[in-house]
């Protein structure tokens, strides 16, 4: 079955701090993994995606395909970082469709 | 950004009546989504289409009707409304090669 599992419903770090926000995931095959974020009363924003190995705001996440892992990961929390985060999966065909897992919210303590 | 917008951003309405809850996206995307966002639940996917005039059921379209008779435009009715229909409800939108869905600002619909 295909599932994404992110296994913290909140998570509070204190400013400064490192931030890892942990996602993982079922598939059979292989899949495209994305992070969305969203602001308190925003829409959704895509943060990052697995194929482009890139950064932003601070953030990496690296797939492990061993483990089945799509982890965020930033060193050090800022207080504008405090959203919801979602971990998605699609698969590779035309009219395959997203899958989110049920979101982490990241609350960052001053 | 104005490429994928949804009206109203706002709705109150009651049990039992029909509403339609509108998106419009000026980029030329394929695919269009329905989605609705409730605590516990993260997003469920309550229809897809893969382009003008073929819709799909997503995971609970119990309740729900879309029609896309336009490329740019993809309304979502309910038919009667009910209480548990109660939530925010993003549209999103992807093109035919990237899988990376944009979404729209949302619409906070409440059934009393």
């Amino acid at each position: 079955a295909q599932r994404v599992t992110q296994p913290e419903k909140l998570l509070s770090v204190f400013k400064g701090a490192p931030v890892e926000l942990k996602c993982n995931y079922s598939y059979s095959g292989s899949p495209e993994l994305f992070w969305y974020v969203q602001y308190s009363r925003q829409r959704l924003q895509l943060l990052l995606r697995h194929i482009s190995r890139e950064s932003i705001k601070g953030f990496t996440a690296d797939l492990n395909k061993g483990e089945t892992s799509f982890h965020l990961k930033k060193p050090f929390a800022q207080e504008e970082d405090s959203a919801m985060y979602y971990c998605a999966l699609s698969g590779r065909n035309r009219d395959d469709k997203i899958i989110f897992g049920k979101g982490t919210r990241l609350h960052i303590l001053p | 950004d104005a490429g994928i917008t949804q009206s109203p951003r706002y709705k109150i309405t009651e049990t039992g009546r029909q509403v339609t809850l509108m998106c419009h996206q000026t980029w030329s995307h394929s695919y269009m989504f329905w989605y609705r966002q409730d605590l516990g639940h993260g997003l469920r996917l309550i229809y897809y289409s893969a382009a003008a005039d073929i819709t799909d059921k997503g995971e609970v379209s119990d309740g729900y009707v879309v029609s896309r008779s336009k490329t740019e435009n993809f309304p979502l009715t309910l038919e009667s409304a009910t209480r548990s229909q109660t939530s925010v409800y993003f549209c999103a939108s992807r093109t035919e090669g990237l899988r990376e869905q944009y979404f729209g600002p949302g619409t906070r619909l409440t059934v009393t």
